[in-house]
């Protein structure tokens, strides 16, 4: 079955350093992934896909992600945060014709 | 301007009363989906819809029921069998490509 795990429920970070927020999926065949991202009281707004081309896939706003296969993961990173990068993020991967999603990490960014 | 929009922003709910959701797109996407989402928590799939008249239901569906009536429209009423209605609901759209963009959510709070 598929699922996400994200193994962080808060990251806090200083502004100008960089972000990891840590992503890990169980999945019975070669899926896809998603990080999106929600600021607060606001509708989701998609980061990056990965989708089997590029292991290394960049995404909005200076954002990346890697797709593991060895380790099962798809870490979000980021060189450098920035204040408006304080947000909720999601990992998700794809069920069919639905999509799975992890239980977010909550990026505090401080000057 | 190309999107989804959802309306009201809040809402209001007394005991015993149901209630109704809005959610638009007009991106031309067959499928549109709606999700819950409580603190702590990932998103949970409530109805998802691929065509016009066909709709199916999702993980947590009890207590919730929607149309499709138009490709633009697809409305979810939460109805007074929905004990804990209280809750962050989000639409959705998509375009068979797997990846889902998100309205700006309807907050719905209980009198």
């Amino acid at each position: 079955a598929q699922s996400v795990t994200q193994l962080d429920s808060h990251v806090s970070v200083s502004e100008g350093t960089p972000v990891l927020l840590r992503c890990n999926y169980s999945s019975s065949y070669s899926p896809s992934l998603f990080w999106y991202v929600q600021h607060p009281n606001k509708g989701l707004q998609l980061l990056l896909k990965y989708t089997s081309a590029a292991t290394l896939v960049k995404g909005i706003n200076g954002f990346e992600a890697e797709f593991k296969k060895s380790e099962t993961s798809f870490h979000l990173t980021k060189p450098s945060a920035h204040m408006s990068d304080a947000a909720e993020y999601f990992c998700v991967v794809t069920l069919t014709d639905k999509l799975i999603f992890g239980t977010g990490t909550r990026l505090q960014v401080f000057p | 301007d190309g999107g989804i929009t959802q309306s009201p922003k809040y809402l209001f709910r007394k005991e015993g009363q149901n209630v109704t959701l809005s959610c638009e797109q007009n991106l031309n996407h067959d499928a549109m989906y709606w999700y819950r989402q409580d603190p702590g928590q990932g998103l949970r799939l409530i109805y998802y819809s691929q065509i016009v008249n066909d709709f199916q239901k999702g993980d947590i569906a009890e207590g919730y029921s929607v149309s499709r009536e138009k490709k633009e429209s697809f409305p979810l009423t939460v109805t007074s069998a929905q004990k804990n209605p209280t809750a962050f609901y989000l639409c959705a759209s998509g375009a068979g490509t797997e990846t889902q963009y998100f309205g700006p959510g309807t907050r719905l709070l209980v009198l």
